[in-house]
């Protein structure tokens, strides 16, 4: 068991540019999920998979992203359009349905220019 | 919506006493309350959990108590030490079975030699 894993661990763009992120939960698990956070602050959940679908999105979650888990293993998060608003560390956590332990990765940090 | 008020000023305490952090949540109690510990740059790490019909959840030198009269739960590490120091979250399930998690901005905790 290797936990959570996520690439890249850092990120920098422009502003305008598009980025994708990649999550790579522990195997097994089915659940899957993304949150998201800025500095002082805790997390804040944007989406979560069971398997391949994704049951909950928040409204945090605007049009320019969108997150996919297509064979229900990992999981890719993408960001069009970014704005300097979307620099925050982008966390992922897997769980064993139906427990309540989420294992969190490293998150990636985005930094927009 | 729900707010989770945790001790923004950090908390520095000597080698050896009794750290005590704060979790006050407004609204309707949570099926499950959490809570992680979160290292600079890394991502949050699963402590203990403890259900709305549970007053008191001991794991090693960690203890937590949860007052859903109060609204409010208490963290406990006796016996501190300077490898406790990190930044304690407190997380709300608010149907429980794993759904997504509501975060507070977490409480900084220097232990001093």
């Amino acid at each position: 068991d290797t936990g959570v894993s996520q690439d890249p661990r850092h990120k920098i763009t422009k502003r305008g540019q598009n980025v994708t992120f990649r999550c790579d939960p522990i195997s097994e698990h089915n659940r899957l999920y993304w949150y998201r956070q800025t500095l002082g602050q805790g997390p804040e959940f944007l989406t979560y998979f069971q398997n391949e679908a994704q049951l909950e999105k928040s409204r945090l979650l605007s049009d320019r992203f969108s997150a996919e888990r297509p064979k229900g293993s990992f999981s890719t998060l993408e960001i069009q359009r970014t704005e300097q608003g979307d620099s925050a560390m982008y966390l992922c956590a897997s769980s064993l349905s139906p427990s309540e332990t989420q294992y969190f990765g490293p998150g990636t940090r985005l930094l927009v220019l | 919506s729900q707010k989770i008020e945790q001790n923004s000023e950090a908390l520095n305490i000597q080698e050896g006493k009794t750290a005590t952090l704060t979790c006050n949540y407004t609204n309707y109690s949570p099926a499950y309350l959490q809570w992680y510990r979160q290292d600079p740059g890394r991502g949050p790490v699963f402590l203990l959990l403890i259900r709305e019909n549970e007053k008191e959840k001991r794991k090693e030198r960690l203890k937590v108590t949860f007052d859903t009269t109060l609204k409010q739960s208490l963290f406990h590490i006796t016996a501190s030490q300077p490898a406790d120091s990190a930044t304690y979250l407190c997380a709300l399930d608010m149907t429980g079975g794993g759904n997504k998690l509501t975060f507070g901005t977490g409480t900084q905790l220097k232990v001093e030699l």
